[in-house]
Order: C-alpha cells, then structure tokens, then sequence
C-alpha cells in the first residue's frame, strides 16, 4: 500500500536555529515529490517539485532533497516567518493525485 | 500569474439548504480539483476534472455534487449536508495529468479555500 510519513509531528526551533523535516514514502512508482507550506486556514503554497533520487532545489532558507525512500527538507537560520506546516506530496506513475503526508508543524520563536 | 480563487470565504449553511462554492483559475490549466481538509489533517481528494470531465471521484457521498461548466471553473454543489462535512474546502488546478501524452508532472496549485460550517 501507498504510504508518505511525515516527521516530526511538530518542531519548534529558536530563530537561527537550522534543522530538518523528512518524508518517507513507500509508493509503487514514484512520479515526482512535491513540498508545499501551509499556513493556518489557507490553501498550501507550492515550494518545489523533485524528480529523481539526488535532485536538490533551494529557495531563499529552504533546501529540499530528494532519494530513493524519503525527502528531507532543510531549513537554514529560520525566521519566525518560516513558521507554518509543511507537507510533502508524492504521486505515482499512471494516478492523477497526490498522497499527502499528514505534515509537519514548524514553530520558530524569535 | 499562479492564482486560483474560491468563493466564497466562508459558509455557514443548514442541513437541509442547498449551496455552491465556486473556484476559478486563468492559466489555462487543464485540470482541476477539489479537496477536503478537517482541522491538523492533510488534504482529502474528492474529485478530480481532467480537460473539463470528472476523472476521479473519490466515493465522495451523493450530496457533493461537482460540475465543470468550462476550463476556468469549477463548483461544488452542495446539499443536504451534514454536522461531519464541516471542513475547509480547497480547490487547485494544474496545467495537465499524468495521464497526459508524454506523462509529465504537474505541480498542483491550490486556492485560499471555503471554510465551511454545517449547522
């Protein structure tokens, strides 16, 4: 069976402090890897699209990685801005939709 | 220009009334979708539009009706709901599907979502 397991549930970091969410997935057929960051009552924002093992993409603080069982998203001297959940999205050869993980909530203190 | 927008906002609405919620998106994407997300849970496929037809319904209960009336548009209509369908409603679209010729991978993006209560 298809499965994205998101960890930590929840991480609270001090401002600066860099760290890591990870999401593994036991999927038949990965199609692509997807992050999106999700504030309180809003749609998720699209981050990045990961293809194959050994990609990497950055943007601004954020560095997501991608091999062949999990992705791991790096996140260097967060800001209190940073703080929101974050999901990982994966979808399949010849299935049009994503498994979502059940996210990670960042919380960064000033 | 990623922007997809719903209407509206918010909705409180009976068990025995009928609405709609509304989602648009002008870049050119091809396919739609709506989602449903209860609180600190990820989002929940309901339906899926591919070039203006339903692909995928996800044993979605009879009273959530989808319809795409165009390329641009999508409504969720809604009828005869319950207490449990109390949830934020999403919407996203993306330029193609996977089942597209040549397969290739489309990111989804989402709206600012309908949150909507059933009294």
């Amino acid at each position: 069976e298809d499965q994205v397991t998101q960890s930590p549930e929840a991480l609270r970091l001090q401002e600066g402090e860099s760290s890591s969410l990870n999401c593994s997935y036991t999927v038949s057929g990965l199609r692509g890897l997807f992050w999106y960051r999700q504030d309180p009552g809003k749609g998720p924002e699209f981050l990045f699209t990961l293809y194959s093992a050994g990609e990497e993409k950055e943007k601004e603080r954020l560095k997501a990685t991608l091999t062949k069982k999990e992705s791991f998203l790096h996140i260097t001297a967060p800001k209190p801005e940073d703080s929101a959940t974050y999901l990982c999205a994966v979808q399949v050869y010849n299935f049009n939709k994503f498994y979502f993980g059940s996210g990670t909530k960042l919380n960064v203190k000033p | 220009d990623t922007e997809v927008t719903q209407t509206p906002k918010h909705l409180v609405m009976g068990m025995t009334n009928k609405k709609s919620l509304k989602c648009e998106q002008h870049m050119g994407h091809r396919a739609m979708y709506w989602y449903k997300q209860k609180a600190k849970k990820p989002p929940e496929l309901m339906f899926v539009y591919s070039y203006e037809k339903l692909s995928i319904n996800e044993s979605v209960p009879s009273r959530f009706s989808p319809e795409c009336p165009n390329s641009s548009l999508l409504n969720l209509h809604l009828h005869a709901l319950q207490p449990e369908d109390s949830a934020l409603y999403l919407c996203a679209s993306s330029q193609g599907t996977p089942g597209d010729v040549g397969g290739a991978l489309y990111e989804q993006y989402f709206g600012p979502g309908t949150r909507l209560t059933v009294t």
